[in-house]
């Protein structure tokens, strides 16, 4: 099993729609989850981290299940400029190692 | 803000030859590392490093090597390059190594293509 697994892509949208995306973890002692988007042959760029209690960034809401050893991110009102692959951030084994799920790609159409 | 500095940004190896991608952050960042991003695999941790000297493995560290003489620098090795190293190095650091301080600042990346 992957350490972590994300749906698979591409979710294509029209503008103005709600799109969630999953992403699942294995390593139970993880601690720290963040949301990175990453734009086409662009560097990944920090979207939000994601904490126990949930959060919310404008349109985008993000919740951590620690039970199910998973968590989401919510974009509602979905903009052209949300296209983009969305990648979940688990550390796994300690602080230091993050590792990146392989990416959810969101295609939002006029 | 320079931020996270790569180069080069695109680079083609014969197999066998050696070459050193280098990285370089101005923010005085403790935690530096190299991830590779390949079609359908994801960013891969290759090493990172939580301050000068000192270095350690990540997922897939076979073939490079790195070092980390200052809290800057932090170059990956390529020794012998095979063509199962084409791929998209991005250098990434963040300013602590606790757990509030997840954000990895990347570079622009560099496009290694091994012949």
């Amino acid at each position: 099993r992957k350490e972590v697994e994300q749906d698979p892509g591409p979710f294509n949208v029209p503008e103005g729609a709600t799109v969630a995306f999953n992403c699942t973890y294995s390593n139970s002692a993880s601690q720290s989850f963040f949301w990175y988007r990453q734009d086409c042959r662009k560097e990944p760029k920090l979207l939000m981290s994601v904490y126990s209690s949930g959060n919310e960034d404008g349109r985008f809401t993000a919740q951590l299940n620690r039970a199910s050893q998973y968590i989401s991110l919510l974009i509602r009102d979905s903009k052209l400029s949300d296209s983009a692959t969305y990648l979940c951030v688990v550390n796994v084994g300690g602080f230091q190692k993050l590792v990146f799920g392989t990416g959810t790609r969101l295609l939002v159409s006029p | 803000n320079a931020g996270v500095t790569q180069t080069p940004k695109f680079q083609v190896l014969k197999t066998g030859q050696s070459m050193t991608l280098q990285c370089a952050q101005d923010m005085n960042h403790e935690y530096m590392s190299w991830y590779r991003q390949d079609p359908g695999m994801g960013l891969r941790l290759i090493h990172y490093s939580v301050g000068a000297g000192i270095t350690d493995q990540g997922e897939v560290p076979n073939g490079y090597n790195v070092s980390r003489s200052t809290t800057e620098d932090f170059p990956l090795r390529l020794l012998s390059a095979a063509p199962s190293q084409t791929s998209v190095y991005f250098c990434a650091s963040r300013p602590g190594t606790g757990t509030l301080t997840g954000e990895l600042f990347f570079g622009e990346g560099s496009r290694l293509t091994v012949l």
